[in-house]
């Protein structure tokens, strides 16, 4: 199957600095692709939808000016966590679809773990 | 909007014995896509089946099958011959098959499936 990948797997960092988390589809290209947040034992949330080449699309209750999405290429997409703070300490997940319709399946990363202290 | 429920926070089956995790989700769309998905502690994303709304044929995967009621709307994973490598979180998943919806999961609360040797 298709490999997503993401960098840092796991991140520490001071309240107030900024975190960027990259994800990547290795072998196919992603036009689209998802970032989810999960809280241990908890189910993923969709924060936002994130399109190569445009705006990204934020689903209701995130932030954008603290979570930036950028999809530069067809295989890159880079969320940014502004001034942090230990409440955003939590499992983010991102996905893509092979391709875009269809039962396509997701394939996902393999999830960036921060902690902010 | 799509809402996906599943009742059962936690379960256990015994090896070699079968389970079942039932899913419940409501939706006025009339194609869509049914998922699950199996995370185990590693946390990486593993698709176990998925099943298109237009099938009336369940879905099957090896040990792991469907009960796949549209009508009650309804989407229940059977696992037979149950394994210690199925213990696992597991995820019911809605995607719309509306193209501009863009192809996002929804997911239920999920479901801890525990296996005794």
């Amino acid at each position: 199957g298709a490999v997503v990948s993401q960098h840092p797997s796991w991140v520490i960092c001071k309240s107030g600095t900024s975190v960027k988390i990259e994800c990547r589809s290795l072998d196919f290209q992603a036009t689209t692709m998802f970032w989810y947040r999960q809280f241990p034992k908890q189910s993923l949330m969709l924060m936002a939808t994130s399109n190569e080449g445009s705006k990204a699309t934020y689903e209701q209750g995130v932030e954008k000016d603290k979570f930036l999405i950028n999809h530069a290429s067809l295989t890159l997409s880079t969320l940014t966590v502004t001034s942090a703070h230990p409440e955003d300490s939590s499992f983010y997940i991102c996905s893509a679809p092979l391709r875009a319709g269809g039962p396509n399946e997701q394939f996902f990363g393999p999830g960036t773990r921060l902690t902010v202290l | 909007a799509q809402t996906v429920t599943q009742s059962q926070p936690e379960m256990s089956v015994q090896e070699a014995e079968t389970v079942t995790l039932s899913c419940t989700y409501d939706t006025s769309e009339s194609d869509y896509y049914l998922f699950w998905y199996k995370q185990p502690p590693s946390r990486q994303m593993i698709l176990v089946i998925r099943q298109e709304a237009y099938k009336q044929q369940n879905a099957t995967e090896n040990r792991f099958s469907v009960n796949f009621q549209k009508a009650a709307k309804s989407f229940s994973l059977k696992i037979s011959d149950s394994q210690l490598g199925d213990a696992a979180m597991y995820f019911c998943a809605y995607r719309s098959g509306l193209y501009n919806q863009g192809g996002k999961l929804i997911f239920g609360q999920g479901t801890e499936l525990s296996v005794k040797p």
